[in-house]
């Protein structure tokens, strides 16, 4: 079965940090991959997504991921973090055909300004 | 579009009481789909569907029902509320093919207490 996980549950930063946030899948077929964004007290936001091609994505607000396929990676990074950078993150794995998009425990994410 | 809506967005329940939670999607997304979100352990799959008429288990399906009679709506039914159901439920939609692929369009939620 497709699992999704994500290393680190709670991440403490300070403006201007550079970020990476770690995320490993385990299935052996195509996947699509995806990060999204919860702000406190909103709904998850699309991020970044891959699907295929350059597997360097950028998303919004300056977030980019690299898919690594022979590690079942796909980390993501930010160059310098700002305080409205807080919120929850979440990497979701799709297994290719179908619709089931499995979520990781997700990281909370503390940028002290 | 008003995109995916869910209704209500709070509500309080006691033990052993049923309720529907609402569901709807106006961008003809054959896929729909409920999560539930408890901390620490991101966003589990309940039910989901992949057209009017289909439904699957997910991860968690256990004292949850849906239905899809129409595309566009899809509801979830909690039979007889227990306290280990208190949980934010997302709803989520996304087409099956074309170019967004399946990226999914979330719901803005519904914090569910039960007492």
């Amino acid at each position: 079965a497709q699992s999704v996980s994500q290393h680190n549950h709670h991440v403490i930063l300070s403006e201007a940090a550079s970020l990476e946030l770690g995320c490993n899948y385990s299935y052996g077929g195509t996947v699509n991959l995806f990060w999204y964004v919860q702000y406190p007290g909103q709904h998850l936001q699309l991020l970044l997504k891959y699907f295929s091609g350059d597997p360097l994505v950028k998303g919004i607000k300056g977030f980019e991921a690299e898919f690594i396929k022979s590690k079942f990676s796909f980390n993501l990074r930010k160059p310098s973090v700002q305080w409205s950078d807080t919120a929850e993150y979440f990497c979701a794995v799709n297994a290719w055909p179908g619709g089931k998009l499995i979520f990781g425990q997700g990281t909370e994410l503390s940028v002290k300004p | 579009n008003a995109g995916v809506t869910q209704t209500p967005k709070f509500q309080v329940l006691k033990t052993g009481q049923s309720m529907t939670l609402q569901c709807a999607q106006d961008m003809n997304h054959e896929y729909m789909s409920w999560y539930r979100q408890d901390p620490g352990m991101g966003l589990r799959l309940i039910h989901y569907s992949v057209g009017a008429g289909i439904t699957d288990q997910g991860e968690v399906p256990n004292g949850y029902n849906v239905s899809r009679s129409t595309t566009e709506d899809f509801p979830l039914r909690l039979l007889s509320a227990a306290p280990s159901q208190t949980s934010v439920y997302f709803c989520a939609s996304n087409q099956l093919s074309g170019s967004s692929g399946n990226e999914q369009f979330f719901g803005p939620g519904t914090r569910l207490t039960v007492l």
